[in-house]
């Protein structure tokens, strides 16, 4: 069946950096674009930008432009989100979710919850 | 970015009540090429992921109970849940995939 798997949970300090990872498995990886998605402590959801598993190519919501960075490893069917220069802001669970353009996304992980503490 | 405007923000309900929630979008979500509203509905239960109920505004995703009805068009949306279980107790998200993805900031369902 079709499963998003992410890595677990990060403790960091403020400045520092984290990658997360989210393996697919059940699909072909390069069919479905794979988005980020953001939920802080108690808030909504709010979408993060996606990047495109055949070219690479990742594009960005306005919010998230700075310091954050979208990647593959297509041969293990794994997209990577990394955020740099940690703040205690970015603290909150990290969704990937499979979706395809004008779609809403079918598939989720687990989500991984990024705590920025000094 | 188009702004989804979700209401009530929480509900408090007796299993077996029926609830409405609704979700307005500051531009419309409908595209004259399909006539197809760009508009889903999410459920997520703590410590979940979000969970798709509902696509192009009203069609149940594979497995979702037919208590689940979305209706609506345009830039007024509406989720309908007959007769609530416990088990659907849980967050509500509307969500916009006609342009850069947005959501709705969510609706609580509780029990009374």
């Amino acid at each position: 069946q079709i499963q998003l798997v992410q890595s677990g949970p990060e403790l960091k300090k403020p400045g520092e950096s984290v990658k997360i990872s989210c393996k697919a498995s059940g699909y072909t990886f390069t069919d479905y674009a794979m988005n980020w998605v953001k939920q802080a402590p108690g808030n909504g959801l709010k979408w993060m930008g996606w990047i495109n598993t055949h070219t690479g190519k990742p594009t960005y919501a306005d919010d998230f432009k700075q310091r954050f960075v979208f990647s593959l490893e297509t041969s293990a069917s794994t997209a990577y989100f990394q955020i740099n220069n940690l703040t205690i802001e970015d603290t909150g669970t990290y969704f990937c979710t499979r979706g395809k353009m004008y779609n809403p996304s079918d598939h989720w992980g687990q989500g991984v919850m990024v705590t920025v503490s000094s | 970015d188009i702004v989804m405007t979700q209401s009530p923000s929480s509900l408090a309900v007796s299993a077996g009540e029926t609830v409405t929630i609704n979700c307005k979008s500051s531009q419309s979500l409908l595209y004259s090429g399909n006539r197809k509203n760009y508009l889903a509905w999410y459920q997520q239960k703590p410590g979940q992921s979000p969970k798709l109920l509902i696509y192009w505004a009203s069609t149940r995703q594979s497995g979702v109970p037919d208590r689940f009805i979305g209706s609506g068009s345009g830039t007024d949306f509406t989720l309908t849940i007959s007769s609530v279980q416990a088990e659907d107790l849980a967050i509500y998200y509307c969500h916009q995939y006609y342009d850069i993805y947005t959501f709705g900031a969510g609706t609580k369902l509780e029990l009374k």
